[in-house]
């Protein structure tokens, strides 16, 4: 079955301490996505991927670090987390570039930084 | 840059009746548009897209959308609404690059 998988799926820490979000998918997608979701706001992007080593800024990356050094997985590292990153993240996958290819999206991270 | 609006927070409907959800789109070249449907606990589910071609898309649970470059507009339908519908619907547009911008999302509810 084709699928994005993230974990933890609920994460509850304290400001400071150093957090990692994986996400795995297995459809052989080069591009990959963070993105964190806020009520009002949507969704926003953190940091995308285009391939293996191949990372770039989206619209919200302050605080957060990407490493894409498989294919398949594209983990968000949270290295002080702050109460202002308590939100739903989600990661997503395509085939091809966003603007005509759509995203498949894992379930969520709910992360609470206290 | 690109944007989108979805001028609707929150839409109440009844089980049965039409439903439309508004997006408004601002880019300077063709768009690519998508709607996601959002499921309480769940990720984002794609339910069409429109890249080229007709303007007026099927998607998958009977819903469709017109695109109307005119009016910079997407907007969803279905014509006969289930309980099931209730979640929350994001417009998306995206351009020929990696990125892809949201709406804020309109959250509808189905009353019985």
């Amino acid at each position: 079955e084709a699928q994005v998988t993230q974990n933890p799926r609920y994460l509850i820490t304290v400001t400071g301490k150093k957090l990692t979000v994986t996400c795995s998918q297995n459809m052989n997608h080069e591009y990959m996505s963070w993105y964190r979701q806020d009520p009002g706001l949507g969704l926003r992007q953190i940091y995308y991927s285009m391939n293996v080593e191949v990372t770039d800024k989206g619209d919200v990356p302050e605080g957060y670090k990407v490493s894409r050094k498989e294919k398949r997985n594209f983990p968000l590292i949270l290295e002080s987390p702050s109460p202002n990153q308590t939100s739903l993240y989600f990661c997503a996958s395509s085939l091809d570039r966003v603007g005509n290819q759509p995203q498949h999206f894992g379930d969520g991270t709910r992360l609470s930084i206290l | 840059a690109q944007s989108v609006t979805q001028p609707d927070i929150h839409i109440t409907v009844s089980e049965g009746a039409s439903l439309e959800l508004r997006c408004n789109y601002s880019y300077g070249a063709t768009p690519y548009l998508f709607w996601y449907v959002q499921s309480p606990g769940q990720g984002l589910q794609l339910l069409l897209k429109y890249f080229s071609g007709d303007t007026l898309v099927q998607g998958i649970k009977g819903f469709e959308a017109e695109f109307k470059r005119s009016q910079s507009s997407f907007n969803l339908r279905k014509p006969s609404v289930h309980w099931s519908d209730a979640a929350e619907y994001f417009c998306a547009v995206g351009s020929n690059d990696y990125k892809l911008s949201f709406g804020a999302g309109t959250t509808v509810t189905v009353r019985a």
